[in-house]
C-alpha cells in the first residue's frame, strides 16, 4: 500500500526558513516523480513544486520560484520542501503527491496523496 | 500559465441523477487533463487521467471526455458517496494547474 506521511508544519513566524518532509513507503520511491501541492480555503488546490524520480530536475510554480526548493533523498524515501523566507500567504495545508511515472512531461497526474501538514505563518 | 475554469461552482443533485461538470483551459492542453474527487478532511483522490482514462478502482459511473480546451466529467446514477468536491487539473508542459473546484451537494 502506498503511504505518504508529511511532517514539519506548524505555527511559524514570517521571514524564517522552514523544511517540510514527506516519508514515502509501499512503492519504489526513486522510480516516481513527486510533487508538493498546497490547499487553502480561499485559493483551492495549488501545485507548487515537482521533482523527477532521480532528483536531477525540479519544477516550480511561478508564485514560489526562487523562494521554495524541492529536493529528495531516495536512500531515505523522503521528499522535502524548503521554504526560504516564510510569508503569511504560505499558510496552507501542504500535501505530498506521487506522480505515475519517473519522468515529468506527459505524466502529470497525482495518483497518491498524503494527508497533509498544516502550515500557519503568523507573527 | 494556463488557467483552468470549472463550472458550475456548486451543483445540487439527488441520488440517481446524472451530472456533468465542465472544465475549460485557457489554452490547449491536448488530453493532459486529470479529475479528482475530494471529501471534507480528506486528500484529493485521482479519478481520471489523460482526459478519459479511469484510474484503477474508480467506478464506471464516472467518465471523462474532452481534448484541447474543453473537458467534462460525468457521473451517471449519482450515489450517496459521490457528494464531494471535484477538481480538474492540467499537466501540459512543465507546470500544473487546478480548477477552482465544483462542489456537488445534495438537493
Amino acid at each position: 500500500e502506498v503511504r505518504l506521511l508529511e511532517s514539519g508544519g506548524g505555527l511559524e513566524q514570517p521571514g524564517k526558513p522552514l523544511k517540510l518532509s514527506c516519508l514515502a513507503s509501499g512503492f519504489m520511491f526513486r522510480s516516481y516523480a513527486m510533487s508538493w501541492v498546497r490547499q487553502t480555503p480561499g485559493k483551492g488546490l495549488e501545485w507548487v513544486a515537482g521533482i523527477v524520480g532521480g532528483g536531477g530536475s525540479a519544477y516550480y510554480a511561478d508564485s514560489v520560484r526562487g523562494r521554495f526548493i524541492i529536493s529528495r533523498d531516495n536512500s531515505e524515501n523522503t521528499l522535502y520542501l524548503t521554504i526560504l523566507n516564510l510569508r503569511a500567504e504560505d499558510s496552507a495545508l501542504y500535501y505530498c503527491a506521487k506522480g505515475p511515472n519517473f519522468d515529468w512531461l506527459y505524466y502529470g497526474s497525482f495518483d497518491a496523496w498524503g494527508q497533509g501538514t498544516l502550515l500557519t505563518v503568523s507573527s | 500559465d494556463i488557467q483552468m475554469t470549472q463550472s458550475p461552482s456548486t451543483l445540487s443533485a439527488s441520488v440517481g441523477d446524472t451530472i456533468t461538470i465542465s472544465c475549460r483551459a485557457s489554452q490547449t492542453v491536448n488530453t493532459w487533463l486529470a479529475w479528482y474527487q475530494q471529501k471534507p478532511g480528506r486528500a484529493p483522490k485521482l479519478l481520471v487521467h489523460s482526459a478519459s482514462t479511469l484510474e484503477g478502482g474508480v467506478p464506471s459511473r464516472f467518465s471523462g471526455v474532452g481534448s484541447g480546451t474543453d473537458f467534462t466529467l460525468t457521473i451517471t446514477s449519482l450515489q450517496p458517496d459521490d457528494f464531494a468536491t471535484y477538481y480538474c487539473q492540467h499537466y501540459s508542459g512543465y507546470s500544473r494547474t487546478f480548477g477552482q473546484g465544483t462542489r456537488v451537494e445534495m438537493k
